[in-house]
């Protein structure tokens, strides 16, 4: 069966460290993968898009890449900060349709 | 950057009663949109693809006849949840699908439904 997984546990990180968060996903060939934030009550938002054909994309202090050999995504936020605390989101979407599939996300506690 | 909305935020109904939850591209047009549900400490689910002007694709196991879906307009969809129950209590977020090769989802802030 389609798994898309991220790790349950929150990741607590000092303020000025880098976070890493991984995705992992079995039994899909995504055309591209997004990692999305969420914050408690509120909708998702978009953060960076990775295609298939791409290894790393970057934008400020994030930076994703992504490996569909070992069908892995890693997210990275470097230099963290407190307001970087959130529910971390990867979705994948499948070719020739935009319907996108969520991990349950990955909390991430940024400690000043 | 892009903005959905949703209407309402939150809404209480008793069981047996049919609610509508409105999704609007504010400042963009979507032929398509998505909606979705999410129970506590889980993922977004899709229930239903809306597409502008024609029938809504539903996902599996998500009825049909339950959760109706109108496209009416390139900004505007919405799902009605009838004859609501205690289980279909959740947040239900929508998407709106921006044009280009890009293929971002924006989602809006969500709605809370509790069924009493």
């Amino acid at each position: 069966s389609q798994k898309i997984e991220q790790n349950s546990e929150a990741l607590n990180i000092q303020e000025g460290k880098t976070a890493t968060l991984t995705c992992n996903y079995t039994n899909y060939s995504p055309a591209y993968l997004q990692w999305y934030r969420q914050d408690p009550g509120r909708g998702p938002v978009f953060l960076l898009l990775i295609r298939e054909n791409e290894k790393e994309k970057r934008k400020e202090r994030l930076k994703v890449t992504f490996d569909t050999t070992l069908k892995q995504s890693l997210f990275h936020i470097t230099a963290s900060q407190p307001a970087d605390s959130a529910t971390y989101l990867c979705a994948l979407a499948s070719y020739g349709n935009n319907r996108l599939a969520f991990g349950k996300g990955n909390q991430v506690v940024v400690i000043p | 950057g892009a903005v959905v909305s949703q209407h309402p935020s939150r809404v209480i109904c008793k069981s047996g009663t049919s609610v509508k939850i409105e999704c609007r591209s504010l400042d963009f047009q979507a032929t398509t949109m998505f909606w979705y549900r999410q129970f506590p400490k889980q993922s977004l689910m899709l229930m239903a693809t809306s597409n502008e002007g024609s029938k809504a694709t539903y996902e599996q196991g998500v009825e049909k006849d339950k959760f109706l879906i109108n496209h009416a307009s390139l900004t505007l969809s919405t799902l009605t949840v009838t004859s609501a129950h205690p289980e279909d209590s959740s947040f239900y977020i929508c998407s709106a699908l921006a044009g280009g090769p890009r293929n971002e989802q924006f989602f809006g802030p969500g709605t809370r439904l509790t069924v009493l």
